[in-house]
């Protein structure tokens, strides 16, 4: 499976400020996408970054609260906008993988723990 | 709004005992199940996937799937306390996956 590594780790920011969260793979992936876990809670899609186009949101989620980029086949980047102690969570990149020619098997990064004041 | 269902747990299993994980899932157009193992403070990690009615073998693991009952089931044999964490349940339609809220294994030495 793909090397996924994030950046930051960990971050606390205050409230009304901005995050942007890298994901950096260490070999082309079709699909890109962005998780949200929320204390003790599942994985909430947020959206699928696709290359060459825009990102395809999940309801609830929008553009101006958390823009994406997807610049080439191996990076993303995903902006927490705006930011209230209701965005505190983690949010994990996870990329398709090659088994079986699957778009749905999906291997995660180790995620950003986000903690807003 | 696609659903996957799981037991919260937690579930406590004696050490070199079979733990059973129960999925379900609503939509039955689903074509493809996977079983994410995590670890306290750390990342999903795949640990099966199937994709076909009947079971799927891999080491102490076996993941059954029965599409008619909308059911996976994950079976671990000869627990061990490091399966102690959380598993998930994912359903994929082809483009995405659902995920299912985890149950929370613990295994007794």
């Amino acid at each position: 499976s793909a090397v996924i590594s994030q950046k930051p780790s960990r971050d606390i920011c205050q409230r009304g400020t901005s995050l942007t969260i890298q994901c950096q793979v260490d070999s082309q992936v079709t699909m890109m996408f962005w998780y949200r876990q929320q204390p003790g809670q599942s994985l909430t899609l947020i959206a699928t970054a696709n290359q060459g186009s825009e990102a395809t949101y999940e309801s609830g989620f929008v553009i101006d609260k958390f823009p994406i980029s997807r610049p080439n086949l191996t990076f993303s980047t995903l902006t927490v906008s705006n930011m209230s102690p209701e965005d505190s969570s983690i949010y994990l990149c996870s990329v398709d993988g090659p088994l079986l020619g699957s778009a749905d098997t999906q291997y995660f990064g180790p995620g950003t723990r986000l903690t807003v004041l | 709004q696609k659903e996957v269902e799981q037991n919260s747990g937690p579930l406590s299993v004696p050490e070199g005992a079979i733990a059973s994980l129960n999925c379900t899932y609503s939509d039955r157009g689903s074509q493809s199940f996977f079983w994410y193992r995590q670890y306290s403070g750390k990342s999903p990690e795949l640990i099966m996937f199937i994709y076909s009615n009947g079971d799927k073998e891999d080491g102490r693991f076996t993941a059954q799937l029965n599409k008619a009952s909308q059911y996976v089931s994950l079976l671990i044999r000869d627990s061990q306390p490091s399966d102690s964490a959380t598993y998930l349940c994912a359903v994929g339609d082809g483009e995405k996956l659902t995920f299912g809220t985890g149950t929370r294994l613990t295994i007794i030495p």
